[in-house]
């Protein structure tokens, strides 16, 4: 389930099951989106990337999707493992800029 | 190790106080960033370089704070008159010039706390 603390949601997930993050973006002139893996007193970590000509883009255990319609943005964790807990942020920019600009951020919580 | 690193790992410091912080980008990234985070939330866009160049300046970030490349490699962040609001983590990412420029890579960030 969902809880929201620290003005980030959490989800909790049991170990070896599928996670779901998902992400609102703000600015439908964006056409690179980014998810980051954020541990605690760590800077944030790329995990995958995707282009706004792409609706689907796979790496190893992780998925993102995009709907541009709705301006949606997931990533999807498979077989989740007690080290992808963590805050994970999703951020966007135009290919013409340089800044990313950061969503609020997804706490995720690996049951054992 | 090759990645984004920074310098010091924490501060604290008195209110009014003087600091500064360096960032090491990745070898041969033209493109430098620096970004503050704030507990909950993402990090905030500060300060862009290109080799040098400071090519564009937040709003957020005032007149206390100032930011230099001097010669297109390492960064420095200082804030002067420090104040209790800019607690913060302070955030410094590169990104090369050519192909995939706008992955930014993250080093692990500075956390000041001003009492």
């Amino acid at each position: 389930g969902e809880s929201v603390g620290l003005h980030l949601p959490t989800l909790s997930v049991q170990e070896g099951d599928n996670s779901i993050i998902n992400c609102a973006y703000s600015n439908s002139a964006s056409d690179y989106f980014i998810w980051y893996k954020q541990e605690s007193g760590k800077g944030p970590q790329f995990i995958i990337d995707i282009r706004s000509n792409m609706d689907k883009r796979q790496g190893q255990r992780v998925t993102v999707l995009l709907n541009k319609t709705v301006k949606h943005l997931s990533l999807q964790i498979a077989a989740t493992q007690p080290g992808d807990s963590a805050v994970y942020f999703c951020a966007e920019t135009a290919l013409s800029s340089y800044k990313l600009i950061f969503g609020s951020g997804t706490r995720l919580l690996v049951r054992p | 190790d090759t990645g984004v690193s920074q310098d010091p790992r924490h501060k604290i410091t008195k209110r009014g106080q003087n600091v500064t912080f360096r960032c090491d980008p990745i070898s041969e990234h033209n493109r430098l960033y620096w970004y503050r985070q704030t507990l909950g939330q993402g990090p905030e866009f500060l300060t862009y370089f290109q080799n040098e160049a400071q090519l564009e300046k937040s709003r957020l970030l005032s007149d206390r704070f100032s930011a230099e490349r001097p010669k297109g490699s390492f960064s420095t962040l200082e804030i002067q008159r420090t104040e209790q609001g800019d607690s913060a983590m302070y955030l410094c990412a590169s990104s090369p010039d050519r192909g995939n420029s706008e992955t930014q890579y993250f080093g692990p960030g500075t956390r000041l706390l001003v009492l």
